[in-house]
């Protein structure tokens, strides 16, 4: 059974810290793993990462993956308040022929001031 | 302005009922999907569509229907058959399966009693 574990599942840190979030993954038929920030509502897209160890960078966000490991991090540096929100990891899967996302269950970060 | 709506925000049943959440979108993808949430639990598939007249059932599909008559629409009935209705719905689009980020509508709280 394909399956994405995120962790820690919540978090509080003071403004100027730098956190790292988890994402492994068990799945067959890997494309890629995205990440989401969901703040109120609808999650928010982050990144996209297919390739092992090339860093995608967004600000003080930045992300990587690891296929020989079946891991990446979310890493963000300098935190605010406005980081504060719930983190989702995603790896899409070819099954049966058509393409599906399967999430984790989140990270909730809190940034305290 | 692109994007994906639904409706309504928040939603009241009695037990017993079936109700028809809402999902359209103006940004001609062709994939949409839709996801519950729950506390703790992260986004769980429930159905997926890749093209008009086609859907597929995620990982939990028991208790909902869906129908694809249009590009833009994707709604989801939930059926009195659905054991625990109340929860939160989220549904997506994207440009093509594979490789291709979702992009999430602002979602419907369902509350059965």
């Amino acid at each position: 059974e394909d399956k994405v574990v995120q962790s820690p599942l919540s978090l509080v840190v003071h403004e100027g810290d730098t956190v790292t979030l988890n994402c492994s993954y068990e799945v067959t038929n890997f494309r890629s793993l995205l990440w989401y920030k969901q703040e109120k509502k609808a999650p928010t897209f982050l990144f996209m990462l297919t390739s092992s160890g090339i860093e995608k960078k967004s600000g003080r966000l930045s992300s990587i993956l690891d296929k020989k490991e079946l891991f990446s991090i979310l890493n963000i540096t300098a935190t605010q308040t406005g980081d504060s929100a719930i983190y989702l990891c995603a790896v899409e899967v070819l099954t049966s022929g058509t393409y599906k996302y399967i999430f984790g269950t989140g990270t909730r970060l809190k940034v305290l001031a | 302005d692109g994007g994906i709506t639904q409706s309504p925000k928040y939603l009241f049943r009695k037990e017993g009922q079936n109700v028809t959440l809402s999902c359209e979108q103006n940004l001609n993808h062709d994939a949409m999907y839709w996801y519950r949430q729950d506390p703790g639990q992260g986004l769980r598939l429930i159905y997926y569509s890749q093209i008009v007249n086609d859907f597929q059932k995620g990982d939990i599909a028991e208790g909902y229907s869906v129908s694809r008559e249009k590009k833009e629409s994707f709604p989801l009935t939930v059926t009195s058959a659905q054991k625990n209705p109340t929860a939160f719905y989220l549904c997506a689009s994207s440009t093509r399966t594979g490789l291709y980020e979702q992009y999430f509508g602002p979602g419907t709280r369902l509350t059965v009693t």
